[in-house]
């Protein structure tokens, strides 16, 4: 099966710092998505992005699709950043493969 | 737009007792929905695909006598844990594609379930 690989695994940053985090995905994809996990379990969703680039305020994301990886920029962190972060990938149109993810941590 | 809902959010139940655990999409319909499995600081597995109107498909080693899923109209799916041991307390999440949307999944709050 697909493979989703995420980096770093653990990443600590000041507030205030800009940040990447990496997946890399082994075959084509129909979907990719980014989720951040809080501390109650909730997974939220932050980017639907199969290809292409989206921005939402502090947060953006690019997938290339054709060389398999996405990244997903956090700029001017906040504590309230602080988490899991989760890529996600579909081959096909059904079941989401997850990443390890990365779990950040943003200190004040 | 798009919600998913699961309940309980979460459960304690006593050893060798059942327990079922609803997902519904709010305000779209689905004919697939997922269920996940997440055990503390690990990444969420696929435990099962389930299917409006047919039987679900699980995956590899999840014992489908255990984890019994019903998904009897486009918005509702079940997910009945029977005859619980400790070792199945968990998160467990749903989602569920908008059959009329994108391949864009959607993700219910979760369920925490202990087995004392």
């Amino acid at each position: 099966g697909i493979q989703v690989e995420q980096s770093p695994p653990d990443l600590i940053l000041q507030e205030g710092a800009n940040s990447t985090l990496r997946c890399n995905f082994s075959d084509s994809v129909n979907n990719l998505q980014w989720f951040h996990q809080n501390p109650w379990g909730q997974l939220i969703n932050l980017f639907y992005i199969p290809s292409g680039t989206k921005q939402n305020g502090r947060l953006s994301a690019t997938t290339v699709a054709t060389e398999r990886y996405s990244l997903l920029y956090i700029s001017s962190s906040q504590t309230t950043d602080s988490g899991v972060y989760f890529c996600a990938v579909s081959p096909g149109n059904n079941d989401m493969r997850f990443g390890a993810g990365t779990r950040l941590t943003v200190k004040p | 737009g798009a919600v998913v809902s699961q309940h309980p959010s979460w459960v304690i139940c006593k050893s060798g007792t059942s327990v079922k655990i609803e997902c519904r999409s709010l305000d779209f319909q689905a004919t697939t929905m997922f269920w996940y499995r997440q055990f503390p600081k690990q990444s969420l597995m696929l435990m099962a695909t389930s299917n409006e109107g047919s039987k679900a498909t699980y995956e590899q080693g999840v014992e489908k006598d255990k984890f019994l899923i019903n998904h009897a109209s486009l918005t509702l799916s079940t997910l009945t844990v029977t005859s619980a041991h400790p070792e199945d307390s968990s998160f467990y999440i749903c989602s569920a594609r908008d059959r009329g949307g994108t391949y864009e999944q959607y993700f219910g709050p979760g369920t925490r379930l202990t087995v004392t």
